[in-house]
């Protein structure tokens, strides 16, 4: 069974950073590429960030470029995004999620979620 | 970049059948597409990819009463026989050129 499991979000103040993490079970991790989304309260969800399977290729919304860095350890089978110079808006469930891609990418599973809270 | 774009609200009566829809921008028909549920308080679930051509291909245990279908740019979810915990946020799911990840609005299903 495909699991994702996301730790590591908690209150943080403006401008500071915080790094959440996904353990990763059920599948061969270093296979999959895999991506960031959010989800701030009562909105729609907002793709954050890709990571390729071995982490070669990165990809990010405008939205957190220069900000947050997304990486993996394969051998960990672990997905991290480290954020820094946190603002209000960046309050949000994360979550991590497995990604399907070809010609074509979409997710195909998703970890439960963790919240992070930017405020003073 | 494409864009998709989803009706915010839609509703139908236990047992009868809905079918949303998930439309891509002008340049964009032959996209494929995924439909995601996030019911209250939850995590999404990937329910099924489509294709441009209407075939498609769900998660697993999605039950049968989800179905996909396309025409042109329009991209369809039909649930039949509704259930009460059909109840749900329902999301679609794009691939840009320029790499970047794209979400519809979402549409947030009554099920009366």
């Amino acid at each position: 069974e495909v699991q994702l499991v996301e730790s590591g979000g908690g209150l943080v103040q403006p401008g500071g950073s915080l790094r959440v993490s996904c353990a990763a079970s059920g599948f061969t991790f270093s296979s999959y590429e895999m991506d960031w989304v959010r989800q701030a309260p009562g909105k729609g969800l907002e793709w954050v960030s890709y990571i390729s399977s071995s982490g070669g290729s990165i990809y990010y919304a405008d939205s957190v470029k220069g900000r947050f860095t997304i990486s993996r350890d394969n051998a960990k089978n672990a997905l991290y995004l480290q954020m820094n110079s946190l603002r209000a808006e960046d309050t949000a469930i994360y979550y991590c999620a497995r990604v399907v891609s070809g010609s074509y990418h979409y997710v195909d599973y998703w970890g439960q979620g963790t919240l992070v809270t930017v405020s003073s | 970049q494409p864009v998709l774009t989803q009706s915010s609200s839609a509703s139908a009566s236990l047992g009868s059948s809905v079918k949303l829809t998930c439309t891509l921008s002008s340049g964009h028909s032959s996209y494929i597409i995924a439909w995601h549920q996030q019911q209250p308080g939850k995590a999404p679930r990937y329910l099924m990819k489509l294709e441009s051509s209407g075939s498609y291909n769900k998660g697993s245990g999605v039950p049968d009463r989800f179905s996909g279908s396309s025409s042109g740019a329009d991209r369809y979810l039909t649930i039949s026989n509704l259930q009460s915990d059909d109840e749900a946020d329902y999301y679609c799911e794009t691939w840009g050129s320029n790499t970047r990840g794209v979400f519809g609005g979402g549409t947030k299903l009554t099920v009366l």
